[in-house]
């Protein structure tokens, strides 16, 4: 089956600690998005990258980094300098243009210990 | 002023009445426009694309309004399995790569 697949499901950050987050997909998507979500707050954008090899700062993207090495993959690392990690991270992915509907993986949710 | 806007609810429905709400954004030059639905927890499931005036899908009906600048949802029929947070998502111009911009989404529960 194609799709986005995303792991872990859940994920636990100490302090000081960098933790990165997989994003996978198989549906031939040029685009690829990370998302952060927040009780009660829409979908706010970390990094989106076009193709391989580069990527764009979204609109809250200090904390985190990416990198696009693969057309498939997308990880997303957030880094010891983001000191509010805990939401819902989700990953998506679409063909050309910002026109055509995203889809989006099953989420990992990341937690301070 | 958020970009995009949505009531969130709840809008309790009984079941097989009819529900509608709206979304409004901000940015006059969007050209496309979505509908998510997303259960609790769980990742966001495209319900509707929206590139017209409007279009139908069964019991849901999506408008748009240009001149005003708002979309809407509109649910016939309600299920109990329609119970979802419904979010609206908008395309801030078609050169903008990545630039979609979520609503915090419409609680829609549906009760027996």
């Amino acid at each position: 089956d194609g799709g986005i697949t995303q792991s872990p499901k859940y994920l636990f950050r100490k302090e000081g600690q960098n933790v990165t987050l997989s994003c996978e997909q198989n549906l031939n998507h040029d685009a690829m998005y990370w998302y952060r979500q927040d009780p009660g707050q829409g979908l706010r954008l970390i990094y989106y990258s076009q193709i391989v090899n580069d990527f764009q700062k979204g609109d809250i993207a200090e904390g985190y980094s990416v990198s696009r090495e693969k057309k498939e993959s997308f990880p997303l690392t957030v880094t010891s300098a983001q000191k509010n990690p805990t939401a819902f991270y989700l990953c998506a992915s679409n063909r050309h243009g910002s026109n055509q509907p995203q889809h989006f993986g099953d989420g990992t949710r990341l937690s301070i210990l | 002023r958020k970009e995009v806007e949505q009531d969130p609810g709840p809008f309790n429905v009984p079941e097989g009445a009819t529900v509608a709400f709206n979304c409004t954004y901000s940015n006059s030059a969007s050209q496309s426009f979505f509908w998510y639905r997303q259960d609790c927890r769980k990742e966001p499931k495209l319900l509707m694309s929206v590139y017209s005036s409007g279009n139908e899908d069964g019991r849901f009906t999506a408008q748009l309004n240009r001149a005003s600048q708002y979309i809407s949802l509109l649910i016939r029929d309600s299920k109990l399995s329609d119970s979802a947070t419904y979010l609206c998502v908008v395309n801030f111009g078609t050169d903008s790569w990545g630039k979609l911009q979520f609503g915090a989404g419409t609680q829609v529960v549906v009760t027996p």
